[in-house]
């Protein structure tokens, strides 16, 4: 089975500030991964997803994320945060699934809590 | 443009009265469908999925049940609430026969609160 892990589950940097979460993945087989972001009281939005193509992959809002098959890890940055980067984000991995009925079950961390001051 | 509806945005309903939670996919056909909740500090729970008409699975046992009477419409039931069962429910869904490729689209969700 797949699983991610989410390295801090609360964030605080100064507005201006490099961002920086976390996220590792276990997986047997090549992973998709993803990040979204979740503001309160909303749904889940995609931000960006590595789908075996570039390693480095730009997302919305600024941020991207280096998929690092060798550290397992997929973090997400942005250089410069703004007040409007404060969020919940989420790393999920697929767990692809083969046959005729298959499909791609996302597995999700524990999300991490970004607080951004002034 | 697929869109997915989901409602009520907000519920307060008392101990042992039911529920029924909505969700509807627009511009596609048989998507795969998905109900999480998120309690608090707790993460993003997978309830229950459906991969068609008829077809559900359920993750984890609890007080809750789902269905899926038409092909892009998902419901979230429960004939007597708990006061454990308050917390944020999220439809998703994402494109039929998806490799995990694709990730899932979420509504804005249903914040529940047993009283």
């Amino acid at each position: 089975a797949q699983s991610v892990t989410q390295l801090g589950s609360h964030v605080s940097v100064s507005e201006g500030a490099l961002v920086l979460l976390r996220c590792n993945y276990s997986s047997s087989v090549p992973p998709y991964l993803f990040w979204y972001v979740q503001y309160p009281n909303q749904g889940l939005q995609l931000l960006l997803k590595y789908t075996s193509a570039a390693t480095l992959v730009k997302g919305i809002n600024g941020f991207e994320a280096e998929f690092k098959k060798s550290e397992t890890s997929f973090h997400l940055t942005k250089p410069s945060a703004h007040m409007s980067d404060a969020a919940e984000y989420f790393c999920a991995v697929s767990e692809s699934k083969g046959g005729g009925t298959s499909y791609g079950k996302l597995t999700f961390g524990q999300g991490t809590i970004l607080t951004v001051h002034p | 443009s697929q869109t997915i509806h989901q409602w009520p945005a907000t519920l307060v309903q008392p101990v042992g009265s039911p529920l029924s939670l909505e969700c509807t996919v627009e511009g596609t056909s048989n998507p795969n469908l998905y109900w999480y909740r998120q309690a608090a500090g707790r993460g993003l729970q997978l309830l229950f999925y459906s991969v068609g008409i008829g077809q559900i699975s359920s993750e984890v046992p609890q007080n809750l049940s789902a269905s899926r009477p038409q092909d892009r419409q998902f419901i979230l039931s429960s004939k007597k609430l708990l006061l454990s069962d308050s917390g944020f429910y999220l439809c998703a869904w994402s494109p039929p026969r998806d490799r995990g490729i694709y990730g899932y689209t979420f509504g804005s969700g249903t914040r529940l609160t047993v009283v």
